[in-house]
């Protein structure tokens, strides 16, 4: 079956600066790639989903990148702002089950 | 619009007593799904609903565990002898069909103690 891992557990950035999670996917059937926001004591909140058929979607300031060939997707967060801070997550699905990567938390720095 | 919802947000239950957790979906969404999510980890899989038939329940890990949608849009999920392994955020999501983009409730906190 398919299995997500993303790096890095944690990542702690400036303020301002740019962060940017990885996450990597065994499964080549997958063909969906959703980012989900958590803040503490919430549900999962989607920033952002990509499908197979494209290799970079951007949202404002969010971006995410797909490597097919690698089995590699990437959440880049450009221009950081305290409300950045959460656990994001990355997802992959061939049909309707998502399976999860671990988490990163994003600790943004003043 | 108003979002997935789910009741009770806490459940604080004894070890083998049986609880009962509520999903109300967005309207209009046909599909949903629950998901199991212990402290520090990713959310697991649980059990697709397409409609009133639970299409998929592969992720249920034991016969202790059942879930329920009668009328194709309330879901509850029901959990008989519970275990302090059971202790975890039960989330629920829905979407507009299958390989719709999935939207999550806030979650039920589950502790068996």
């Amino acid at each position: 079956g398919e299995n997500v891992e993303q790096h890095p557990s944690t990542l702690s950035v400036q303020e301002g600066d740019s962060a940017v999670i990885k996450c990597t996917y065994s499964d080549s059937a997958s063909n969906y790639f959703p980012w989900y926001k958590q803040e503490l004591g919430k549900g999962p909140q989607l920033i952002i989903d990509i499908r197979s058929n494209v290799g970079e979607k951007k949202d404002q300031r969010i971006a995410v990148t797909l490597n097919k060939t690698a089995k590699h997707f990437s959440l880049h967060i450009t221009e950081t702002q305290p409300e950045d801070s959460a656990v994001y997550f990355c997802a992959a699905s061939e049909d309707y089950q998502l399976i999860w990567g671990a988490g990163t938390k994003l600790i943004i720095k003043p | 619009g108003a979002g997935v919802s789910q009741t009770p947000s806490n459940k604080v239950t004894e070890k083998g007593k049986y609880v009962e957790l509520r999903c109300d979906p967005i309207s209009g969404h046909t599909a949903l799904y629950w998901y199991r999510q212990s402290l520090g980890q990713g959310p697991e899989f649980l059990i697709y609903f397409q409609g009133t038939g639970a299409a998929d329940d592969s992720g249920l890990p034991n016969d202790r565990f059942f879930a329920v949608r009668p009328e194709g849009s309330v879901s509850t999920l029901k959990i008989q002898r519970t275990e302090r392994g059971d202790s975890a955020v039960y989330l629920c999501a829905s979407s507009y069909g299958t390989k719709e983009t999935q939207y999550f409730g806030p979650g039920t906190r589950l502790l068996v103690l």
